[in-house]
Parts: C-alpha cells; sequence; structure tokens
C-alpha cells in the first residue's frame, strides 16, 4: 500500500516553463487537494476536489490548474511558472470523519 | 474564513522535560477538527493528534495531549517526556467537519521545537 505518492521529489523550472505535478494515491479517497509551504506561512490550499470530475479552488489557486480524471490522480499544473512559485508543494487525500488527511512527501520546486 | 494561530515561531526543550505548543483559532462553524502535525526535516507530514470540536474530552496520544479549550478558541499541545526525535515543525491546523470542508484545512504558521540532550 503506497498511500500519496508524488512525483517528482525535487524540479527546477525557468521562468515562463511549463510542468505538471503528479500525484497519486491507491486508498480508494474521494479528497484529494493541493497545499504549498512557504517559510513563515505554513501551508495553504492551492486546488481540492470531492471526486472525479470535481475540483475546486482553495487560497491561492491563481497560476496553477487541476484536473481529476480519476479517483486516484489528481496533478497540479503550473503553465507559466514564476518566481513566486517557487515553494514545496503537498498533495494530500482523505478525508472522513474517520480517517485523517494522508499526506505526500512533498515537491520541493524551484522557479529560476 | 477560517484562521489559525501559532504565536510561537520556535521552542526549545531538555530531553525528558515537558513543554506545551500554543495554538488560537477562528471559525464561524459549530462543528469541526483540530490537528496537530509534526514536519520532521525529512519533510513528511506526520499527524500527531487530533480532536473533534464537539467532544469535551482532551485527546491524549501515547504523551501527546491536547488543551482544547472551545469557548477561547484555544488548543494547546503538551509533549511530555521529550524524546530527541520529537525535534521538528509543528504545525496546528483545523479542519471543516461536513460536506465539501472534507480534505480542506487551514494551517497555522508553524512552530520548530529543538530539543536538546
Amino acid at each position: 500500500n503506497a498511500g500519496v505518492t508524488q512525483t517528482p521529489k525535487f524540479q527546477v523550472l525557468k521562468t515562463g516553463q511549463s510542468m505538471t505535478l503528479q500525484c497519486a494515491q491507491d486508498m480508494n479517497h474521494e479528497y484529494m487537494s493541493w497545499y504549498r509551504q512557504d517559510p513563515g506561512m505554513g501551508l495553504r490550499l492551492i486546488h481540492y476536489s470531492v471526486g472525479a470530475g470535481i475540483t475546486d479552488q482553495g487560497e491561492v489557486p491563481n497560476g496553477y490548474n487541476v484536473s481529476r480524471s480519476t479517483t486516484e490522480d489528481f496533478p497540479l499544473r503550473l503553465l507559466l511558472a514564476a518566481p513566486s512559485q517557487t515553494s514545496v508543494y503537498f498533495c494530500a487525500s482523505g478525508w472522513t470523519a474517520n480517517s485523517p488527511l494522508h499526506f505526500g512527501n512533498g515537491t520541493r520546486l524551484t522557479v529560476t | 474564513a477560517q484562521t489559525v494561530t501559532q504565536s510561537q515561531p520556535e521552542m526549545s526543550v531538555q530531553e525528558a522535560e515537558t513543554v506545551t505548543l500554543s495554538c488560537t483559532y477562528d471559525t464561524s462553524e459549530s462543528d469541526y477538527y483540530l490537528f496537530w502535525y509534526k514536519q520532521p526535516p525529512s519533510r513528511q507530514m506526520i499527524l500527531v493528534i487530533r480532536q473533534e470540536a464537539y467532544k469535551q474530552q482532551n485527546a491524549t496520544e501515547n504523551r501527546f495531549s491536547v488543551n482544547f479549550q472551545k469557548a477561547a478558541k484555544s488548543f494547546s499541545l503538551k509533549i511530555s517526556d521529550s524524546q530527541l526525535g520529537d525535534a521538528a515543525m509543528y504545525f496546528c491546523a483545523l479542519g471543516g467537519a461536513g460536506g465539501t470542508s472534507y480534505g480542506k484545512l487551514t494551517f497555522g504558521q508553524g512552530t520548530i521545537l529543538t530539543v536538546h540532550p
């Protein structure tokens, strides 16, 4: 049972490039979400999904797109990377009243 | 909007001693959950303890316990018999209890805990 798997672990982009952060879970969770972690600011919600085909914006959605075509996968797309998107990104899945939120191990993204 | 505030950027404790990390929050929801997560240098997010707001009894998990004061909107974490492995960043988080609140957590800024041998 792998839990929540994020790839890649590290990535360096140049301003204006695009990329997709991958997230997959094998726990059949309906709920998946993306957070970014910046120094002194904790984790902030970017986008979330309550099931396949359903997504919505979180606190800091600008510059990011998501889609949820399957229960297992929830990719995060950066269309035009900017230095302000330098951060550590976490994918998480869960969560019901009886289970905690499961986090992936994070992706450290640097935009130069 | 929900907010979570951790007013202690850094804390330190001697091994085997007790330390308390503070957290205050604000929400308009009547039912919600509160969490403490631990993040060691490996970056992994590890759930330490969870409190359901409708339960008056404070949650405990081995050496970890909380002091949940609902009226004051306070949720502190007490670590007893501190161990070197407790050294990490600790995040307080608030989550809704129903519908699309699931999976949407609001985090505090974090407290770095140092444990001295």
